[in-house]
Protein backbone atom coordinates (compact mmCIF):
# COMPACT_ATOMS: atom_id res chain seq x y z
CA UNK A 1 0.00 0.00 0.00
CA UNK A 2 1.57 3.51 -0.28
CA UNK A 3 1.99 6.16 2.04
CA UNK A 4 3.09 9.58 2.27
CA UNK A 5 5.65 11.07 5.01
CA UNK A 6 5.86 14.52 6.15
CA UNK A 7 8.58 14.87 8.22
CA UNK A 8 7.54 18.49 9.53
CA UNK A 9 5.09 18.74 11.65
CA UNK A 10 5.71 22.57 12.33
CA UNK A 11 7.56 25.26 10.20
CA UNK A 12 7.89 28.70 11.16
CA UNK A 13 8.95 30.77 8.30
CA UNK A 14 9.49 35.29 8.30
CA UNK A 15 7.26 36.99 5.82
CA UNK A 16 8.87 36.99 3.25
CA UNK A 17 11.24 34.26 3.17
CA UNK A 18 11.50 31.31 1.23
CA UNK A 19 9.80 28.11 2.01
CA UNK A 20 10.90 24.52 1.26
CA UNK A 21 7.46 21.25 2.83
CA UNK A 22 9.08 18.14 2.04
CA UNK A 23 6.98 15.19 0.88
CA UNK A 24 8.11 11.71 0.67
CA UNK A 25 5.87 8.89 -0.92
CA UNK A 26 6.17 5.33 -0.91
CA UNK A 27 4.67 3.43 -4.03
CA UNK A 28 5.88 0.78 -6.36
CA UNK A 29 4.87 3.05 -9.61
CA UNK A 30 5.16 6.67 -10.32
CA UNK A 31 1.89 7.67 -8.75
CA UNK A 32 -0.32 11.13 -9.04
CA UNK A 33 0.99 13.59 -6.56
CA UNK A 34 -1.00 16.40 -5.22
CA UNK A 35 -0.90 19.65 -2.47
CA UNK A 36 -3.76 20.74 -0.80
CA UNK A 37 -3.76 23.27 1.61
CA UNK A 38 -6.15 23.81 4.19
CA UNK A 39 -7.14 27.16 6.38
CA UNK A 40 -9.11 26.92 9.41
CA UNK A 41 -12.17 26.14 8.77
CA UNK A 42 -11.80 25.83 5.10
CA UNK A 43 -11.56 22.53 3.26
CA UNK A 44 -8.84 21.38 1.02
CA UNK A 45 -7.72 23.73 -2.08
CA UNK A 46 -5.96 22.27 -4.58
CA UNK A 47 -2.40 23.77 -4.98
CA UNK A 48 -0.35 21.62 -7.88
CA UNK A 49 -0.79 18.39 -9.27
CA UNK A 50 1.99 15.88 -10.96
CA UNK A 51 0.95 13.38 -13.23
CA UNK A 52 3.55 12.76 -15.78
CA UNK A 53 6.29 14.89 -18.20
CA UNK A 54 7.87 18.20 -16.51
CA UNK A 55 9.08 17.52 -12.87
CA UNK A 56 8.47 20.86 -12.30
CA UNK A 57 5.04 21.94 -11.46
CA UNK A 58 3.58 25.23 -11.03
CA UNK A 59 0.92 25.54 -8.89
CA UNK A 60 -1.96 28.31 -7.74
CA UNK A 61 -0.43 31.35 -5.67
CA UNK A 62 2.54 31.20 -6.35
CA UNK A 63 3.43 27.46 -5.44
CA UNK A 64 5.59 24.94 -7.04
CA UNK A 65 6.82 21.17 -6.52
CA UNK A 66 9.18 19.10 -8.36
CA UNK A 67 8.78 15.46 -9.00
CA UNK A 68 11.98 13.49 -8.00
CA UNK A 69 11.90 10.06 -8.70
CA UNK A 70 15.15 8.88 -7.36
CA UNK A 71 14.14 10.18 -3.81
CA UNK A 72 10.81 9.49 -3.72
CA UNK A 73 10.16 12.91 -3.07
CA UNK A 74 7.35 15.65 -4.02
CA UNK A 75 8.85 18.70 -2.19
CA UNK A 76 6.76 22.08 -2.09
CA UNK A 77 8.60 25.94 -2.40
CA UNK A 78 7.77 28.95 -2.31
CA UNK A 79 10.57 31.84 -2.88
CA UNK A 80 8.67 34.68 -0.43
CA UNK A 81 5.96 33.85 1.64
CA UNK A 82 2.97 35.92 2.60
CA UNK A 83 1.25 36.22 5.79
CA UNK A 84 -2.02 34.45 4.45
CA UNK A 85 0.26 31.63 3.25
CA UNK A 86 -0.16 30.31 7.00
CA UNK A 87 -1.99 27.00 7.18
CA UNK A 88 -2.05 23.52 6.77
CA UNK A 89 -0.52 21.89 3.82
CA UNK A 90 -0.83 18.36 3.02
CA UNK A 91 0.82 16.55 0.58
CA UNK A 92 -1.14 12.92 -1.28
CA UNK A 93 -0.84 10.14 -3.76
CA UNK A 94 -3.32 8.58 -5.84
CA UNK A 95 -2.48 5.35 -7.20
CA UNK A 96 -5.63 4.02 -8.34
CA UNK A 97 -6.41 6.25 -10.69
CA UNK A 98 -9.41 7.65 -8.32
CA UNK A 99 -10.40 4.38 -6.96
CA UNK A 100 -8.79 4.06 -3.79
CA UNK A 101 -8.61 7.12 -2.83
CA UNK A 102 -6.20 9.82 -2.05
CA UNK A 103 -3.99 8.72 0.72
CA UNK A 104 -2.74 11.89 2.62
CA UNK A 105 0.35 12.99 5.22
CA UNK A 106 0.11 13.98 8.27
CA UNK A 107 -0.03 17.47 7.43
CA UNK A 108 2.61 20.13 7.90
CA UNK A 109 1.52 23.36 9.74
CA UNK A 110 3.07 26.50 8.30
CA UNK A 111 3.63 29.63 10.94
CA UNK A 112 4.59 32.98 9.77
CA UNK A 113 6.41 35.17 11.51
CA UNK A 114 6.00 39.03 10.81
CA UNK B 1 -20.78 26.23 -10.53
CA UNK B 2 -20.31 26.72 -6.33
CA UNK B 3 -18.05 23.64 -5.58
CA UNK B 4 -19.00 20.92 -3.45
CA UNK B 5 -21.44 21.83 -0.59
CA UNK B 6 -21.85 19.70 2.80
CA UNK B 7 -24.54 20.06 5.03
CA UNK B 8 -24.62 20.76 8.31
CA UNK B 9 -21.41 22.17 8.90
CA UNK B 10 -21.32 21.74 12.20
CA UNK B 11 -23.58 18.76 14.25
CA UNK B 12 -23.02 17.72 18.00
CA UNK B 13 -24.76 14.69 18.99
CA UNK B 14 -25.08 12.33 21.89
CA UNK B 15 -23.45 8.92 22.31
CA UNK B 16 -25.50 6.44 20.96
CA UNK B 17 -27.62 8.69 18.81
CA UNK B 18 -27.71 8.39 14.73
CA UNK B 19 -26.55 10.90 12.64
CA UNK B 20 -26.60 11.63 8.32
CA UNK B 21 -24.58 13.93 6.70
CA UNK B 22 -25.07 15.38 3.43
CA UNK B 23 -22.72 16.07 0.03
CA UNK B 24 -23.53 17.53 -2.99
CA UNK B 25 -20.82 17.13 -5.22
CA UNK B 26 -20.29 19.87 -8.30
CA UNK B 27 -23.10 19.32 -10.70
CA UNK B 28 -21.04 17.48 -13.53
CA UNK B 29 -18.60 14.91 -11.39
CA UNK B 30 -19.88 11.63 -11.02
CA UNK B 31 -17.34 10.15 -8.58
CA UNK B 32 -17.71 11.49 -4.94
CA UNK B 33 -15.75 10.88 -2.11
CA UNK B 34 -16.03 10.39 1.66
CA UNK B 35 -13.04 10.92 4.07
CA UNK B 36 -12.53 11.52 7.96
CA UNK B 37 -10.07 13.49 8.91
CA UNK B 38 -8.96 13.75 13.02
CA UNK B 39 -7.28 16.25 14.73
CA UNK B 40 -3.45 16.70 13.88
CA UNK B 41 -3.97 13.79 10.58
CA UNK B 42 -4.80 14.23 7.31
CA UNK B 43 -8.09 12.91 5.93
CA UNK B 44 -8.55 9.14 5.50
CA UNK B 45 -10.33 7.65 2.70
CA UNK B 46 -13.43 6.05 3.87
CA UNK B 47 -15.42 5.30 0.39
CA UNK B 48 -15.93 5.97 -2.99
CA UNK B 49 -18.88 6.51 -5.35
CA UNK B 50 -19.07 6.48 -9.08
CA UNK B 51 -22.50 7.98 -10.42
CA UNK B 52 -24.98 5.62 -7.85
CA UNK B 53 -22.19 2.69 -7.41
CA UNK B 54 -20.64 2.07 -4.30
CA UNK B 55 -17.01 1.23 -5.76
CA UNK B 56 -14.63 0.88 -3.02
CA UNK B 57 -16.50 0.72 0.89
CA UNK B 58 -14.03 -1.96 2.53
CA UNK B 59 -12.25 1.15 4.27
CA UNK B 60 -15.48 2.46 5.91
CA UNK B 61 -14.60 2.17 9.68
CA UNK B 62 -16.92 -0.41 10.61
CA UNK B 63 -20.07 -1.74 9.95
CA UNK B 64 -21.98 1.24 12.00
CA UNK B 65 -20.72 3.80 8.99
CA UNK B 66 -22.61 3.45 5.64
CA UNK B 67 -22.99 5.74 2.61
CA UNK B 68 -25.45 6.39 -0.30
CA UNK B 69 -25.64 7.83 -3.77
CA UNK B 70 -29.42 6.90 -4.90
CA UNK B 71 -29.41 9.20 -7.92
CA UNK B 72 -25.98 9.85 -8.71
CA UNK B 73 -26.17 13.41 -7.72
CA UNK B 74 -25.88 13.75 -3.80
CA UNK B 75 -24.11 11.62 -1.08
CA UNK B 76 -25.65 10.87 2.86
CA UNK B 77 -23.14 9.30 5.06
CA UNK B 78 -24.82 7.90 8.09
CA UNK B 79 -23.16 6.99 11.30
CA UNK B 80 -25.31 4.34 13.78
CA UNK B 81 -24.87 4.45 17.42
CA UNK B 82 -22.24 7.17 17.51
CA UNK B 83 -19.09 6.80 19.94
CA UNK B 84 -16.80 9.53 20.97
CA UNK B 85 -14.28 8.05 18.65
CA UNK B 86 -16.32 9.37 15.96
CA UNK B 87 -15.91 12.80 16.46
CA UNK B 88 -14.35 14.36 13.86
CA UNK B 89 -14.61 16.20 10.13
CA UNK B 90 -16.42 14.31 7.83
CA UNK B 91 -14.77 15.70 4.12
CA UNK B 92 -16.79 14.57 0.67
CA UNK B 93 -14.76 14.99 -2.42
CA UNK B 94 -16.05 15.11 -6.29
CA UNK B 95 -14.15 14.34 -9.69
CA UNK B 96 -14.77 13.80 -13.02
CA UNK B 97 -14.47 10.47 -14.52
CA UNK B 98 -12.72 10.68 -17.55
CA UNK B 99 -10.55 13.59 -16.62
CA UNK B 100 -6.83 13.19 -17.21
CA UNK B 101 -6.03 14.22 -14.39
CA UNK B 102 -8.51 12.68 -10.95
CA UNK B 103 -8.36 16.00 -9.53
CA UNK B 104 -10.42 15.94 -6.37
CA UNK B 105 -12.13 18.81 -5.05
CA UNK B 106 -12.78 19.15 -1.17
CA UNK B 107 -16.32 20.66 0.11
CA UNK B 108 -15.71 22.79 3.68
CA UNK B 109 -16.57 19.36 6.01
CA UNK B 110 -19.15 18.78 8.62
CA UNK B 111 -17.65 18.12 12.05
CA UNK B 112 -18.72 15.95 14.07
CA UNK B 113 -18.73 16.25 18.14
CA UNK B 114 -20.14 13.37 20.01
CA UNK B 115 -20.41 14.49 23.37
Amino acid sequence: AQSVTQPDIHITVSEGASLELRCNYSYGATPYLFWYVQSPGQGLQLLLKYFSGDTLVQGIKGFEAEFKRSQSSFNLRKPSVHWSDAAEYFCAVDSGGGADGLTFGKGTHLIIQP
Amino acid sequence: DTGVSQNPRHKITKRGQNVTFRCDPISEHNRLYWYRQTLGQGPEFLTYFQNEAQLEKSRLLSDRFSAERPKGSFSTLEIQRTEQGDSAMYLCASSLDGSSTYEQYFGPGTRLTVT
